[in-house]
């Protein structure tokens, strides 16, 4: 079956403006992550959802990031006022479940640029 | 989550074993050894997990020490594909613990 897709593959946008990017998760999947990943370093975790719910958004680094996942499926990580440390490759992942050993599974991602 | 110490770079010839060292001296008993790698401009893929027992794959093995504070990720015929950085993560299975947290990895280069 398909994986993880991201959309766009690319999006640059200017200081200051407003950004949504898209996750769809495999099918059936009920867990989604998002993560953020700076040139040269490992992705760092912003948020998760259970459902529709966030159920930990401990690294969304402040309030103009939010995410939502209204029907359990597709998720939109949404930025405002873009800075140009916002400048990154935005992952999304994706697990069955939660319970024990669950693996979770990338998408290719978004590179973010912020002129 | 333990934290994880890995090399930061490796070489290995074409059509041998890559052989990748992991630390994680402060794991405890309910924490899972993952293994994930990135190929430059692609999302992490996932390669395998152990919690004690070793275990393999159509991708790899994993070796875990009897007192769990270390593994070896084993590519047993490495190629030119298998180049990418290469992430050691340990991680519980409790409530609070789903995130993966990565640290920077060891980058595998495969010489022809």
């Amino acid at each position: 079956g398909a994986g993880v897709s991201q959309t766009p593959s690319n999006k640059v946008t200017e200081k200051g403006k407003y950004v949504e990017l898209r996750c769809d998760p495999i099918s059936g999947h009920t867990a989604l992550y998002w993560y953020r990943q700076s040139l040269g370093q490992g992705p760092e975790f912003l948020i998760y959802f259970q459902g529709t719910g966030a159920a930990d958004d401990s690294g969304l680094p402040n309030d103009r990031f939010f995410a939502v996942r209204p029907e359990g499926s597709v998720s939109t990580l949404k930025i405002q006022r873009t800075e140009r440390g916002d400048s990154a490759v935005y992952l999304c992942a994706s697990s069955f479940n939660t319970i024990g050993p669950h693996t979770q599974y990338f998408g290719p991602g978004t590179r973010l640029t912020v002129l | 989550d333990a934290k994880t110490t890995q090399p930061t770079s490796m070489d290995c010839a074409e059509g041998r074993a890559a052989n990748l060292p992991c630390n994680h001296s402060t794991i405890s008993g309910n924490e899972y050894v993952y293994w994930y790698r990135q190929i430059h401009s692609q999302g992490p893929q996932y390669i395998i997990h152990g919690l004690k027992n070793n275990e393999t794959n159509e991708m790899a093995s994993l070796i875990i020490t009897e007192d769990r504070k270390s593994s070896t990720l084993i590519l047993p015929h490495a190629t030119l594909r298998d180049t990418a950085v290469y992430y050691c993560i340990v991680r519980g299975t409790n409530f609070g613990n789903e995130k993966l947290t990565f640290g920077t990895g060891t980058r595998l280069t495969i010489i022809p």
